[in-house]
Protein backbone atom coordinates (compact mmCIF):
# COMPACT_ATOMS: atom_id res chain seq x y z
CA UNK A 1 0.00 0.00 0.00
CA UNK A 2 1.34 3.40 -0.74
CA UNK A 3 1.03 5.98 2.05
CA UNK A 4 -1.79 8.28 0.46
CA UNK A 5 -3.65 6.56 -2.02
CA UNK A 6 -6.26 8.76 -3.99
CA UNK A 7 -9.30 7.43 -6.20
CA UNK A 8 -10.18 7.85 -8.89
CA UNK A 9 -7.09 8.89 -11.17
CA UNK A 10 -9.76 10.30 -13.58
CA UNK A 11 -12.70 12.15 -13.60
CA UNK A 12 -14.96 13.41 -16.17
CA UNK A 13 -18.10 15.02 -15.25
CA UNK A 14 -20.95 17.24 -16.53
CA UNK A 15 -21.84 20.71 -14.55
CA UNK A 16 -24.59 19.15 -13.55
CA UNK A 17 -23.42 16.19 -11.80
CA UNK A 18 -22.42 15.25 -8.53
CA UNK A 19 -19.38 13.26 -7.92
CA UNK A 20 -17.32 12.53 -4.96
CA UNK A 21 -13.29 12.13 -4.68
CA UNK A 22 -11.55 9.70 -2.01
CA UNK A 23 -8.42 10.20 -0.43
CA UNK A 24 -7.18 7.51 2.20
CA UNK A 25 -3.99 7.71 4.14
CA UNK A 26 -1.85 4.76 5.32
CA UNK A 27 0.74 6.50 7.74
CA UNK A 28 -0.96 6.92 10.70
CA UNK A 29 -0.76 10.60 10.38
CA UNK A 30 -3.29 13.61 12.35
CA UNK A 31 -3.94 16.42 9.30
CA UNK A 32 -5.09 15.63 6.08
CA UNK A 33 -5.17 18.44 2.88
CA UNK A 34 -7.18 18.67 0.02
CA UNK A 35 -4.87 21.16 -2.73
CA UNK A 36 -5.74 22.04 -6.43
CA UNK A 37 -3.32 22.26 -8.85
CA UNK A 38 -4.51 24.13 -12.88
CA UNK A 39 -2.65 24.78 -15.33
CA UNK A 40 0.68 27.39 -14.81
CA UNK A 41 -0.48 28.43 -10.82
CA UNK A 42 0.70 27.58 -7.93
CA UNK A 43 -0.42 24.62 -5.81
CA UNK A 44 -3.54 26.14 -3.91
CA UNK A 45 -4.67 25.00 -0.34
CA UNK A 46 -7.96 24.23 -0.20
CA UNK A 47 -8.86 22.27 3.12
CA UNK A 48 -6.79 21.48 6.15
CA UNK A 49 -8.17 18.78 8.82
CA UNK A 50 -6.57 17.78 11.49
CA UNK A 51 -7.80 15.50 13.99
CA UNK A 52 -10.88 15.33 11.68
CA UNK A 53 -11.74 18.96 12.62
CA UNK A 54 -11.75 21.50 10.03
CA UNK A 55 -9.16 23.96 10.47
CA UNK A 56 -8.75 26.06 7.58
CA UNK A 57 -11.18 26.97 4.38
CA UNK A 58 -9.30 28.85 2.14
CA UNK A 59 -12.55 30.57 0.36
CA UNK A 60 -13.51 27.76 -1.27
CA UNK A 61 -16.82 28.03 -3.13
CA UNK A 62 -19.08 25.92 -1.46
CA UNK A 63 -19.80 23.49 -4.61
CA UNK A 64 -16.66 22.19 -3.14
CA UNK A 65 -17.41 20.06 -0.01
CA UNK A 66 -15.28 17.93 2.44
CA UNK A 67 -15.81 15.41 4.56
CA UNK A 68 -13.18 13.68 6.93
CA UNK A 69 -14.94 11.03 8.52
CA UNK A 70 -11.63 9.81 10.45
CA UNK A 71 -7.76 10.57 10.52
CA UNK A 72 -7.49 8.29 7.45
CA UNK A 73 -9.88 9.01 5.02
CA UNK A 74 -10.60 12.59 3.53
CA UNK A 75 -13.23 13.11 1.16
CA UNK A 76 -14.37 16.13 -1.39
CA UNK A 77 -17.56 15.90 -2.92
CA UNK A 78 -18.26 18.07 -6.00
CA UNK A 79 -21.70 19.18 -7.41
CA UNK A 80 -22.62 22.02 -9.69
CA UNK A 81 -18.72 21.99 -10.95
CA UNK A 82 -17.77 24.68 -13.62
CA UNK A 83 -15.33 23.90 -16.41
CA UNK A 84 -13.05 26.27 -14.71
CA UNK A 85 -12.80 24.01 -11.62
CA UNK A 86 -11.18 21.25 -13.97
CA UNK A 87 -7.86 20.76 -12.68
CA UNK A 88 -5.38 18.12 -10.70
CA UNK A 89 -6.60 17.61 -6.93
CA UNK A 90 -3.95 16.41 -4.51
CA UNK A 91 -4.44 15.24 -1.45
CA UNK A 92 -1.63 14.85 1.58
CA UNK A 93 -1.31 14.47 4.82
CA UNK A 94 1.15 14.90 7.87
CA UNK A 95 1.53 14.55 11.29
CA UNK A 96 -0.45 17.66 11.95
CA UNK A 97 2.63 19.89 13.67
CA UNK A 98 4.10 23.09 12.31
CA UNK A 99 6.75 23.05 9.69
CA UNK A 100 6.86 19.32 8.89
CA UNK A 101 6.76 17.94 5.42
CA UNK A 102 3.38 16.43 3.47
CA UNK A 103 3.04 13.88 1.76
CA UNK A 104 0.90 13.39 -1.40
CA UNK A 105 -1.19 11.11 -3.60
CA UNK A 106 -0.81 11.18 -6.81
CA UNK A 107 -4.03 13.29 -7.17
CA UNK A 108 -7.52 13.05 -9.30
CA UNK A 109 -7.02 15.04 -13.00
CA UNK A 110 -10.73 16.28 -13.08
CA UNK A 111 -12.19 17.63 -16.54
CA UNK A 112 -15.63 19.39 -15.95
CA UNK A 113 -17.24 19.42 -19.28
CA UNK B 1 -0.44 38.36 -5.35
CA UNK B 2 2.26 35.18 -5.20
CA UNK B 3 4.26 35.09 -2.17
CA UNK B 4 6.53 32.19 -3.98
CA UNK B 5 7.70 32.70 -6.96
CA UNK B 6 10.04 30.82 -9.26
CA UNK B 7 9.99 33.05 -12.10
CA UNK B 8 12.18 30.37 -14.25
CA UNK B 9 9.38 27.74 -15.59
CA UNK B 10 11.83 25.03 -17.36
CA UNK B 11 15.46 25.07 -17.09
CA UNK B 12 17.68 22.32 -19.56
CA UNK B 13 21.03 21.03 -18.05
CA UNK B 14 23.38 18.64 -19.23
CA UNK B 15 23.71 15.65 -17.86
CA UNK B 16 26.44 15.61 -15.22
CA UNK B 17 26.49 19.23 -14.86
CA UNK B 18 24.77 21.07 -11.63
CA UNK B 19 21.17 22.53 -11.90
CA UNK B 20 20.43 25.70 -9.75
CA UNK B 21 16.49 26.33 -9.29
CA UNK B 22 15.77 29.16 -7.69
CA UNK B 23 13.02 30.40 -5.59
CA UNK B 24 12.01 33.87 -4.28
CA UNK B 25 9.52 34.92 -1.53
CA UNK B 26 8.13 37.98 0.33
CA UNK B 27 7.19 37.00 3.09
CA UNK B 28 9.20 37.56 5.98
CA UNK B 29 7.49 35.50 8.40
CA UNK B 30 8.48 32.76 6.25
CA UNK B 31 10.44 30.48 8.56
CA UNK B 32 10.37 27.19 6.80
CA UNK B 33 10.83 26.37 3.25
CA UNK B 34 10.60 22.75 1.36
CA UNK B 35 11.21 21.58 -2.12
CA UNK B 36 9.33 19.18 -3.39
CA UNK B 37 9.68 17.22 -7.23
CA UNK B 38 7.07 15.81 -9.18
CA UNK B 39 6.78 13.58 -12.07
CA UNK B 40 3.91 13.29 -14.62
CA UNK B 41 0.89 11.52 -13.68
CA UNK B 42 2.53 11.10 -9.97
CA UNK B 43 1.81 13.47 -6.50
CA UNK B 44 4.51 15.70 -5.33
CA UNK B 45 7.30 14.00 -3.57
CA UNK B 46 9.50 15.50 -0.65
CA UNK B 47 13.03 16.55 -1.55
CA UNK B 48 14.86 18.48 1.06
CA UNK B 49 13.88 21.26 3.22
CA UNK B 50 15.59 24.10 5.26
CA UNK B 51 14.75 25.82 8.28
CA UNK B 52 15.04 29.64 8.66
CA UNK B 53 17.88 29.57 11.54
CA UNK B 54 20.17 27.88 8.68
CA UNK B 55 21.90 28.98 5.27
CA UNK B 56 22.21 25.66 3.67
CA UNK B 57 21.05 22.29 4.25
CA UNK B 58 22.91 19.32 1.98
CA UNK B 59 21.21 15.67 1.31
CA UNK B 60 23.40 13.51 -1.07
CA UNK B 61 23.23 15.58 -4.27
CA UNK B 62 21.25 17.87 -3.32
CA UNK B 63 21.69 21.50 -1.20
CA UNK B 64 19.43 24.26 -0.61
CA UNK B 65 20.43 27.54 0.23
CA UNK B 66 18.70 29.92 1.89
CA UNK B 67 19.24 34.26 1.65
CA UNK B 68 17.42 35.16 4.23
CA UNK B 69 18.00 39.13 3.61
CA UNK B 70 17.21 38.29 0.00
CA UNK B 71 14.19 36.40 0.60
CA UNK B 72 15.65 33.74 -2.05
CA UNK B 73 16.31 30.34 -1.57
CA UNK B 74 17.94 27.80 -4.62
CA UNK B 75 18.29 24.35 -4.89
CA UNK B 76 21.29 22.69 -6.42
CA UNK B 77 21.71 19.34 -7.55
CA UNK B 78 25.23 18.00 -8.52
CA UNK B 79 25.58 16.11 -10.56
CA UNK B 80 22.58 16.26 -12.48
CA UNK B 81 20.66 12.92 -13.96
CA UNK B 82 18.32 12.11 -16.46
CA UNK B 83 16.30 10.79 -14.14
CA UNK B 84 15.96 14.36 -12.29
CA UNK B 85 13.66 15.93 -14.96
CA UNK B 86 10.86 16.59 -13.35
CA UNK B 87 8.90 18.99 -12.07
CA UNK B 88 10.06 21.31 -9.00
CA UNK B 89 8.02 23.00 -6.51
CA UNK B 90 9.30 25.18 -3.43
CA UNK B 91 7.12 25.55 -0.52
CA UNK B 92 7.34 27.96 2.10
CA UNK B 93 5.56 28.04 5.91
CA UNK B 94 4.50 30.95 7.60
CA UNK B 95 5.83 29.52 10.65
CA UNK B 96 3.01 30.46 12.93
CA UNK B 97 2.47 28.49 16.23
CA UNK B 98 -0.36 25.85 14.85
CA UNK B 99 -0.18 26.84 11.24
CA UNK B 100 0.10 23.65 8.33
CA UNK B 101 -0.06 25.74 5.56
CA UNK B 102 2.49 26.13 2.73
CA UNK B 103 2.41 28.34 0.00
CA UNK B 104 3.58 27.05 -3.21
CA UNK B 105 5.27 27.98 -6.21
CA UNK B 106 4.01 27.47 -9.73
CA UNK B 107 7.14 25.20 -10.21
CA UNK B 108 9.77 25.06 -12.65
CA UNK B 109 10.49 21.79 -14.92
CA UNK B 110 14.05 20.76 -15.36
CA UNK B 111 15.26 18.35 -17.97
CA UNK B 112 18.36 16.84 -17.95
CA UNK B 113 19.74 16.06 -21.48
CA UNK B 114 22.13 13.07 -21.80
Amino acid sequence: ETGVTQTPRHLVMGMTNKKSLKCEQHLGHNAMYWYKQSAKKPLELMFVYNFKEQTENNSVPSRFSPECPNSSHLFLHLHTLQPEDSALYLCASSQGHTNEKLFFGSGTQLSVL
Amino acid sequence: DQQVKQNSPSLSVQEGRISILNCDYTNSMFDYFLWYKKYPAEGPTFLISISSIKDKNEDGRFTVFLNKSAKHLSLHIVPSQPGDSAVYFCAASPGTSGTYKYIFGTGTRLKVLA
